[in-house]
């Protein structure tokens, strides 16, 4: 299975862009790039995923590199909600289970 | 927006007795998911299933645990006789199958096993 790297921990001001980074350098064709996060005490949450395409949702952006060996997740304007760790997974185009790694820990100061 | 249910939302049981967690998975989702969460740790697959079957599991999934979708509506999760070690929160999740797999989380059940 391919993996993905991420940063441990990341941190960011309120109300700034976060660039949160992920490599996959053994993806194949068929690999979604899907970006979960999951919040304190609460179940893991999709955000976006893509193919090939950068990606736009009402949650954060999906910037895919030419080659596909890395993306990077965007959240515009980071808000206090958005601390949370963020997970970069590889998913096939059928039901294949979600299998998450470390993620990057986000902290949001105020 | 659709969501997955779960209950209950806490449940503590003595060592060696029976737990069934519940789920209600989105309503038009073919594909779904046990996962669970030791506290402090990674969120870990247990199970997916798909077509009244189980499809993939881990090695955390040993005899002791069972899934059954026992009508159109509800997934639940059985573990048979609990150890101190089944502590964790259970995750319960289901998707379409489509455009990727995305998959949809409900929000957790507590089990603490004392």
């Amino acid at each position: 299975d391919a993996k993905t790297t991420q940063p441990n921990s990341m941190e960011s001001n309120e109300e700034e862009p976060v660039h949160l980074p992920c490599n996959h350098s053994t993806i194949s064709g068929t690999d979604y790039i899907h970006w979960y996060r999951q919040l304190p005490s609460q179940g893991p949450e999709y955000v976006i995923h893509g193919l090939t395409s950068n990606v736009n949702n009402r949650m954060a952006s999906l910037a895919i590199a030419e080659d596909r060996k890395s993306s990077t997740l965007i959240l515009h304007r980071a808000t206090l909600r958005d601390a949370a760790v963020y997970y970069c997974i590889l998913g096939k185009t059928s039901y294949d289970k979600v299998i998450f790694g470390p993620g990057t820990s986000l902290s949001v100061i105020p | 927006e659709p969501e997955v249910t779960q209950t209950p939302s806490h449940q503590v049981t003595q060592m060696g007795q029976e737990v069934i967690l519940r789920c209600v998975p989105i309503s038009n989702h073919l594909y779904f998911y046990w996962y669970r969460q030791i506290l402090g740790q990674k969120v870990e697959f247990l199970v997916s299933f798909y077509n009244n079957e189980i499809s993939e599991k881990s090695e955390i999934f040993d005899d002791q645990f069972s899934v059954e979708r026992p009508d159109g509506s509800n997934f639940t999760l059985k573990i048979r006789s609990t150890k101190l070690e089944d502590s964790a929160m259970y995750f319960c999740a289901s998707s379409s199958g489509q455009w990727g797999n995305t998959i949809y989380f409900g929000e957790g059940s507590w089990l603490t096993v004392v």
